[in-house]
């Protein structure tokens, strides 16, 4: 079976850019987190969505946003983007419940 | 909120050493635990999960207890390899705290191990 899977691999935009990352969770999984990981530090928790619904929200601008699809794949979306933002954007899918979270390689975003 | 606090790194070691990566929590509710690992260039992968005070996880010769009392999930192993060489992220998720489930992620510890 394929693990998580995101596109692109890697991406570059100017400041001011939108951009839109994908993701495609294992096979049975309904339960899909974005998260962004800065050089050097920890992923932090930006979105979880279920059954297509937005359960959860971390500490992020409204300028980020995201939707999932019914097949269960997951786009996220940044407006009017910031040097700040340029990191490492990490794709998670699970199973209900306290399962183990599985993560895609990434999607390195670079703002110049 | 729920936060994580792991040991600053790099921890370099010799072959064959004694490892030990500390690792305390800040949370809720009732959290499960886990420890990721990163090898470079890759993405995260599980390394081991307890999900209420008392499990042990293990794998690969990695051990993790949870400890309810002191709010820890130390990582321990044995004898370290070279091929161990990684960053390790100490997270926990906690779903009956009424939060979001995502994951809370330590700042990570860079682990070197020298041959």
């Amino acid at each position: 079976d394929a693990g998580v899977t995101q596109s692109p691999t890697h991406l570059i935009k100017t400041r001011g850019q939108q951009v839109t990352l994908r993701c495609s969770p294992i096979s049975g999984h309904k339960s899909v987190s974005w998260y962004q990981q800065v050089l050097g530090q920890g992923p932090q928790f930006i979105f979880q969505y279920y059954e297509k619904e937005e359960r959860g929200r971390g500490n992020f601008p409204d300028r980020f946003s995201a939707r999932q699809f019914p097949n269960y794949s997951s786009e996220l979306n940044v407006n009017a983007l910031l040097l700040g933002d340029s990191a490492l954007y990490l794709c998670a899918s699970r199973l209900t419940g306290p399962t183990e979270a599985f993560f895609g390689q990434g999607t390195r975003l670079t703002v110049v | 909120g729920d936060s994580v606090t792991q040991m600053e790194g790099p921890v370099t070691l010799s072959e064959e050493a004694f490892l030990t990566i500390n690792c305390t929590y800040t949370a809720t509710g009732y959290p499960s635990l886990f420890w990721y690992v990163q090898y470079p260039g890759e993405g995260l992968q599980l390394l081991l999960k307890a999900t209420k005070a008392d499990d042990k996880g293990s794998n690969k010769g990695f051990e993790a207890t949870y400890r309810k009392e002191t709010t820890s999930f130390h990582l321990e192993k044995g004898s370290v390899q070279v091929s161990d060489s990684a960053v390790y992220f100490c997270a926990l998720s906690d779903l009956r705290g009424g939060g979001a489930d995502g994951l809370t992620f330590g700042k990570g510890t860079h682990l070197i191990i020298q041959p």
